[in-house]
This record gives C-alpha cells, sequence and structure tokens, in this order.
C-alpha cells in the first residue's frame, strides 16, 4: 500500500481563524478524496481531486491538488465549531478500494 | 431516509463469543464495503462485496466472515472475539468499483467493545 501522510494530527484553533492541512505521499495518485467524520458518524465525502494543480472550492474550503499529483491540502478559511471533525484523504485503488490516511482531528472553539 | 443503516450500534461483549454486524443500504448501489476504525482512529478497508460477491479480502482473519444476502446487504460476522478486535466498524456502498473515484457513502458504524 502506499500512504499517505496526513498532518498535524491535530489542530486545535478559535473560531475566525484559518487552517491548513496536508496530505503526503511519495507516490503518484490518479486522484485523491477528501472526507469529513463528525463523532458518532461515517465519513463524508467532501471532494475528489483529479488533475494536478486542480483547486475547487466548497464554501469556505478549498482543496488544492499539488501539480505531482502526490500531495494534497485542504484550507479553511474564518473557521466555525461546525467545521471541528476528523478530516480524512484517501486514495481510491482497484476495485473500489480506498486506503486512508491517519486523518487531522480539528477542533474549532467558539 | 437513512442510505447505509448498520445495527446494532454498540455491541459489548466477552472474549471468545461470536457476535455479528448487519448494514443494509437503500441507494441501490451494487457494491458494499466493510472498514475497521481503531482506537488512533486509522480507517482501513476488510472486505469489499460486489453483487453478492466478495471481490476484496484485505488479509483479515478467517475468524471475519462477510456474507451478502442480496446486493442490499452486507453482514460481518465475528468469531471467537478478541480484545483486539475492538474497534468501530464501518459498512459502506458505492456505485461502482472503478478507479473512477467512486464515492463510497458510510453507514453510522458499530462500535465494538470485547472485554
Amino acid at each position: 500500500t502506499q500512504l499517505l501522510e496526513q498532518s498535524p494530527q491535530f489542530l486545535s484553533i478559535q473560531e475566525g481563524e484559518n487552517l491548513t492541512v496536508y496530505c503526503n505521499s511519495s507516490s503518484v495518485f490518479s486522484s485523491l478524496q477528501w472526507y469529513r467524520q463528525e463523532p458518532g458518524e461515517g465519513p463524508v465525502l467532501l471532494v475528489t481531486v483529479v488533475t494536478g494543480g486542480e483547486v475547487k472550492k466548497l464554501k469556505r474550503l478549498t482543496f488544492q491538488f499539488g501539480d505531482a499529483r502526490k500531495d494534497s491540502s485542504l484550507h479553511i478559511t474564518a473557521a466555525q465549531p461546525g467545521d471541528t471533525g476528523l478530516y480524512l484523504c484517501a486514495r481510491p485503488s482497484t476495485l473500489g478500494r480506498l486506503y486512508f490516511g491517519r486523518g487531522t482531528q480539528l477542533t474549532v472553539w467558539p | 431516509d437513512t442510505a447505509v443503516s448498520q445495527t446494532p450500534k454498540y455491541l459489548v461483549t466477552q472474549m471468545g463469543n461470536d457476535k455479528s454486524i448487519k448494514c443494509e443500504q437503500n441507494l441501490g448501489h451494487d457494491t458494499m464495503y466493510w472498514y475497521k476504525q481503531d482506537s488512533k482512529k486509522f480507517l482501513k478497508i476488510m472486505f469489499s462485496y460486489n453483487n453478492k460477491e466478495l471481490i476484496i479480502n484485505e488479509t483479515v482473519p478467517n475468524r471475519f466472515s462477510p456474507k451478502s444476502p442480496d446486493k442490499a446487504h452486507l453482514n460481518l460476522h465475528i468469531n471467537s472475539l478478541e480484545l483486539g478486535d475492538s474497534a468501530v466498524y464501518f459498512c459502506a456502498s458505492s456505485q461502482g468499483t472503478g478507479r473512477g473515484s467512486y464515492e463510497q457513502y458510510f453507514g453510522p458504524g458499530t462500535r465494538l467493545t470485547v472485554t
């Protein structure tokens, strides 16, 4: 398996701050997905990035796929308590497999 | 309307027991999965079924036996439970299995605690 390294592992910030979390690998991926998991729930897909250099926006969330398709970042502007959760990047593989990173646990305090 | 549902939500049992977890999806998807999330929140695929056929067995001990009676259901039976089996087990489904980054829809999870 080709490992996905996510950083930071934990992030605790105040409401209104900006933040960026990272997903890195030494391998090239055909695509990458970002999921958010809230306590007591399963992960929910936020976005899929496919093209090197691609940028996708979802309200205050901005996702970027690296030019070489080995890394991705998620930037949140003006974080809110509702953004609290575990952010997971995942690499789709054969037969529908998803290989996940270990996640970034984000806590946004009011 | 719950897209992917699992029962039970919580399961506490003793070592050596046998238990089952059930999963149902009403999305009309052909593919269903079982994932295990450990205490450090690492999520790892265990099995996948496509049209009731097993297509992925990710080196899981044979104490774990999935069964898919039809495309909408995927159950997980665990024999001789061990302490290390304690985790949250997630069922998921997707429209297909191609490498085209199909979205997977996850259930709410079953928290299994083995004492």
